[in-house]
């Protein structure tokens, strides 16, 4: 199974402000998932989004997924410091991770 | 995740000394697995395992060995311990085709 890429890897905004991250990937899947670390923590599981679905939403999270890009995007809207973490995507249950993206939401 | 119970929390050592890091779970997943996480890098998979007969090198296994005890328990052991061993350790489970479940780690650290 492949890893996810994150991009940016790094984001910083205010808090009330839309955070929005991107995962790119390189061959077909089943399935995408984020996951988010806080600092020194494990990684949690957020959401997970199927092939045959465009768009997913739980809470203040929005994912979408466009298969023919390859790519999904996490949308976290009116942030808050508590979304202050790193952000990673996974596809297929893969045993593998990218580097993530580290959002940084300050007050 | 609470399911999953990592010991130590933390640990300081020596070079040279041989460290058991411990893995345990209540959630009932066959599957379980290592990774290492050094600043900015992502997770590496050390070892994994699928049930308690089955034992796979993960990119880095060199350095590291693991025995699965029980299905509820996964241990890692660095038999010589080296200082670019130092690193945040975590163990995570899950069940077939499902999201994985992490401890909340060991941080390590090798003088």
């Amino acid at each position: 199974s492949q890893q996810g890429e994150e991009d940016p890897q790094a984001l910083s905004i205010q808090e009330g402000e839309n955070a929005t991250m991107n995962c790119s990937y390189k061959t077909s899947i089943n399935n995408l998932q984020w996951y988010r670390q806080n600092s020194g923590r494990g990684l949690v599981h957020l959401i997970l989004i199927r092939s045959n679905e465009r768009e997913k939403h739980s809470g203040r999270l929005r994912v979408t997924l466009d298969t023919s890009k390859k790519s999904s995007s996490l949308l976290i809207t009116a942030s808050r410091a508590a979304d202050t973490a790193s952000y990673f995507c996974a596809t297929d249950f893969t045993l593998t991770f990218g580097k993530g993206t580290m959002l940084l939401v300050s007050p | 995740d609470a399911d999953v119970t990592q010991t130590p929390r933390n640990r300081i050592t020596k070079t040279g000394k041989r460290i058991m890091l411990e893995c345990s779970q209540t959630k009932g997943h066959d599957r379980m697995y290592w990774y290492r996480q050094d600043p900015g890098l992502g997770l590496r998979l050390i070892y994994y395992s699928f049930d308690v007969k089955d034992i796979n090198k993960g990119e880095i296994s060199d350095g590291y060995s693991v025995s699965r005890q029980a299905q509820a328990k996964f241990s890692l052991s660095l038999e010589s311990a080296i200082p670019n061993q130092t690193a945040l350790y975590f163990c995570a489970t899950s069940g077939l085709n499902q999201p994985q479940h992490f401890g909340d780690g060991t941080r390590l650290s090798i003088l």
